[in-house]
């Protein structure tokens, strides 16, 4: 069965410093990958997906990620960070289930 | 706009008393979820339906019951059994992909906190 797992589940950075986080994924076949992020009170929004085309994907508010498969990665990063980007933030994978793994999630701070 | 709606956002219960939690989705998917989510501990699923008519349990379902008997809404109920039911729930529902693989579309959430 597909899994992920975010490494580091609270990360903070400066403003303006790079961010980075983590997501390593296992699966048998070769899968779907997302990340979404979660404002305070509010559901998760899609940031970005990879499917099999193009390793780098850039999603929005700056982002991108970069599809490994040697070392079965997808971490997301942004050159410089911004306040607006404190939130959480999920990697997901899917194969050929029936439904989505997320990870357990990655509280990113930005310090002013 | 296609989208998922959940209601209410915030919902208060006594113990003891069964609560629904409304989504309703116009986005066509045939798949439908729900999540609840506490502090620290990521998306848990409580249910899914791949069809109407039909669901599956998912990791955490005691206390809960769901029906889908129009493919637009997916409703869950939190019974008195549930036995700490104050957490935020959120509804999913998704696109299936060629190959199997799908895509989650979230609503808002819904909060819900035992009094």
């Amino acid at each position: 069965a597909q899994s992920v797992t975010q490494l580091g589940s609270h990360v903070s950075v400066s403003e303006g410093a790079l961010v980075l986080l983590r997501c390593n994924y296992s699966s048998s076949v070769p899968p779907y990958l997302f990340w979404y992020v979660q404002y305070p009170n509010q559901g998760l929004q899609l940031l970005l997906k990879y499917t099999s085309a193009a390793t780098l994907v850039k999603g929005i508010n700056g982002f991108e990620a970069e599809f490994k498969k040697s070392e079965t990665s997808f971490h997301l990063t942004k050159p410089s960070a911004h306040m607006s980007d404190a939130a959480e933030y999920f990697c997901a994978v899917s194969d050929q289930g029936n439904d989505m793994r997320f990870g357990a999630g990655t509280r990113l701070t930005v310090k002013p | 706009d296609g989208g998922i709606t959940q209601s209410p956002k915030y919902l208060f219960r006594k113990e003891g008393q069964n609560v629904t939690l409304s989504c309703e989705q116009n986005l066509n998917h045939d798949a439908m979820y729900w999540y609840r989510q506490d502090p620290g501990q990521g998306l848990r699923l409580i249910y899914y339906s791949q069809i109407v008519n039909d669901f599956q349990k998912g990791d955490i379902a005691e206390g809960y019951s769901v029906s889908r008997e129009k493919k637009e809404s997916f409703p869950l109920t939190v019974t008195s059994a549930q036995k700490n039911p104050t957490a935020f729930y959120l509804c999913a529902s998704s696109i299936r992909f060629r190959g199997g693989r799908t895509e989650a579309f979230f609503g808002q959430g819904t909060r819900l906190t035992v009094v």
